[in-house]
């Protein structure tokens, strides 16, 4: 069962416009979420979190959003650069963090 | 600041060999520290989690095991490989239930 999902495996963006990263999840029971970037042969990095009561978090070119009712989390890239292309995994913790199989994003020149 | 290591980065090891691979934390104390896993093409999944020295909680039943036997150091290991325990292996660390931060990784492959 498949508590954290990313639907779209991958994402093509051109340079300087806007990436849009999406995630569902399903248990309501989950507090705190979590976005990671993460590029070939390293671990993943942590990039942006919100909390449940929040709807809205913003550091610098990303902006993640947590819809609670459509149980739906976002993560916005804006610029985006061609550094930002790497594999992007949300995370969703209810005492353990549970996460998504990744959105690998292409920023193309 | 806390630093995270994994070692060693890759591995190639036969079918029924065993596996030691280590992780240390620095610069923190009683962190809770993780073992995930990620096959080819998939997410992170969860193997082992530790918030203490001798306290192990297996996520997934399979061929590998965890120990830590001092308060900053994760150790995965399995008495005998198989093709399936391919994968890249990551640790973490957290405080509490905070947000985990990630070691580099072992490349792990099985032939």
């Amino acid at each position: 069962d498949q508590q954290v999902k990313q639907n779209s495996p991958s994402l093509s963006v051109q340079e300087g416009r806007i990436s849009i990263l999406n995630c569902d999840y399903t248990n309501s029971m989950f507090d705190y979420f979590l976005w990671y970037k993460k590029y070939p042969a390293e671990g993943p990095t942590f990039l942006i979190s919100i909390s449940s009561i929040k709807d809205k978090n913003e550091d610098g070119r990303f902006t993640v959003f947590l819809n609670k009712s459509a149980k739906h989390l976002s993560l916005h890239i804006v610029p985006s650069q061609p550094g930002d292309s790497a594999v992007y995994f949300c995370a969703a913790r209810n005492e353990k963090l549970t996460f998504g199989t990744g959105t690998r994003l292409t920023i193309i020149p | 600041s806390q630093t995270i290591h994994q070692w060693p980065a890759t591995l190639v090891q036969p079918v029924g060999s065993p596996l030691s691979l280590e992780c240390t934390v620095e610069g923190t104390s009683n962190p809770n520290l993780y073992w995930y896993r990620q096959a080819a093409g998939r997410g992170l999944q969860l193997l082992f989690y530790s918030v203490g020295i001798g306290q192990i909680s297996s996520e997934v039943p399979q061929n590998l095991s965890a120990s830590r036997p001092q308060d900053r150091q994760f150790i995965l290991s399995s008495k005998k490989l198989l093709l399936s325990d391919s994968g890249f292996y990551l640790c973490a660390w957290s405080f509490a239930s905070d947000t985990q931060y990630f070691g580099p990784g072992t490349r792990l492959t099985v032939l």
